[in-house]
């Protein structure tokens, strides 16, 4: 079983759209919760991070982690073109070994059409 | 401007020509790694480094070697290249292993 798994899409939505992106992860020792955007063509960048359970806003973006069911998303409201890209949820933990270490999920492609 | 940076970019070579690929920072970050990313298996670790000469496996780390030797560079080397190593290639820095971190653009490498 993969430690994080998410539904690799392809999601196409129409502009104005809220979409909902998901995760799931296996191993409960996860404290970090982030969400990363790729372009096509470049490298990931970071959109979200957040720590233990709850929701995190910024715009349009919502990020939301629930610890008891390991379960994180991400919500886009009135998705707009520019928000096509693939998204990445990643999970770290803060202790052990592997602190740090970032697990990412497979990433789901996102179409945002006018 | 902070910045990741990778060369060469895009990379075709042929099975058993050993290659390096360049990775350098300008944020004085303490943490670097490198990833591969593959269709349906997302991103995956290859090597990280702590800091100045301290380097350590991450999930995938056969048939890749680096090297740590000043804080901005962290070079992947490839010395026996095969098929199976046919991936994007992402560096990426960050100031602690728990900060943000800054990926480069990426090296697309083609093995024949």
């Amino acid at each position: 079983q993969k430690e994080v798994e998410q539904d690799p899409g392809p999601l196409s939505v129409p502009e104005g759209a809220i979409v909902s992106l998901n995760c799931t992860y296996s191993n409960s020792a996860f404290q970090y919760f982030m969400w990363y955007r790729q372009y096509s063509r470049k490298g990931p960048e970071l959109l979200m991070y957040t720590y233990s359970s709850g929701n995190k806003e910024d715009g349009r973006f919502t990020a939301q982690v629930d610890k008891s069911s390991k379960y994180i998303s991400l919500f886009i409201r009135d998705s707009q073109p520019s928000d096509s890209a693939t998204y990445l949820c990643a999970v770290s933990n803060a202790g052990g070994t592997s602190y740090g270490k970032l697990t990412f999920g497979q990433g789901t492609i996102l179409t945002v059409h006018p | 401007e902070a910045q990741v940076t990778q060369n060469p970019r895009y990379l075709i070579t042929v099975t058993g020509k050993k290659l390096t690929v360049t990775c350098s920072q300008n944020m004085n970050h303490e943490y670097m790694s490198w990833y591969r990313q593959d269709p349906g298996l997302g991103l995956r670790q290859i090597y990280y480094s702590m800091n100045v000469e301290v380097t350590d496996k991450g999930d995938v780390p056969e048939g890749y070697k680096v090297s740590r030797k000043e804080k901005r560079n962290f070079p992947l080397i490839l010395e026996s290249p095969s098929p199976n190593q046919t991936s994007l290639y992402f560096c990426a820095s960050s100031l602690s292993r728990l900060s943000e971190q800054y990926f480069g653009p990426g090296t697309r490498l083609t093995v024949t």
